[in-house]
């Protein structure tokens, strides 16, 4: 089954403790993203990659990191995690200017 | 900021057919159009998709102007299980606003 999977699901954790959230496609896609989502704010982008090695910022990436060394996988890493980063994140893939298909969400609280 | 505008809501009566307006207005000549909705917190789905002619399926129709600078997505007979947010995005961008917010009243 074509999918995008993201873990965890949810997540609460604290100011300062570091944690990756993990985004994996396996419809070979050459694009990836992610999203975060905010009461009245809609979707905003992160940070999205073309291809593999390929990464570039989208409207929010402060405070946020990510990689790009296989295809199939695109973590999205908080170093240091602050309260205004508690929201709820987005993965999708496509093909290049293709449908997105996206993961079914990963919740953050951070305290 | 995203390419395009979208109203924040929207109300339909069920049964009767809701047409949901976007303005993409610096669209390039080989982006696409494409809309998805979501529900309540989940991923947002894809509706359809359309390049310059009108295009249609079991969803959904979409509507592009001659111009291309804006589109409507027509959900002909919208139940309640249409009430979601919309979103049109171009595909040279990749970015959403906010949608519109449907709401199918009964």
């Amino acid at each position: 089954e074509a999918q995008v999977t993201q873990n965890p699901r949810y997540l609460i954790t604290v100011t300062g403790k570091k944690l990756t959230v993990t985004c994996s496609q396996n419809m070979n896609h050459e694009y990836m993203s992610w999203y975060r989502q905010d009461p009245g704010l809609g979707l905003r982008q992160i940070y999205y990659s073309m291809n593999v090695e390929v990464t570039d910022k989208g409207d929010v990436p402060e405070g946020y990191k990510v990689s790009r060394k296989e295809k199939r996988n695109f973590p999205l890493i908080l170093e240091s995690p602050s309260p205004n980063q508690t929201s709820l994140y987005f993965c999708a893939s496509s093909i290049q200017h293709g449908e997105l298909f996206f993961g079914e969400g990963s919740r953050l609280t951070v305290l | 900021d995203a390419k395009t505008t979208q109203p924040p809501s929207m109300d339909c009566a069920e049964g009767r057919a809701a047409n949901l307006p976007c303005n993409h207005s610096t669209i390039s000549g080989n982006e696409y159009v494409y809309w998805y909705r979501q529900i309540h917190s989940q991923g947002p789905q894809y509706i359809i998709h359309g390049l310059k002619n009108n295009e249609t399926n079991e969803m959904a129709s979409l509507i592009i102007t001659e111009d291309r600078k804006s589109s409507t997505l027509i959900l002909p007979h919208a139940t309640l299980r249409d009430t979601a947010v919309y979103y049109c995005i171009v595909t040279n961008d990749m970015r959403f606003g906010a949608g519109t917010r449907l709401t199918v009243k009964p």
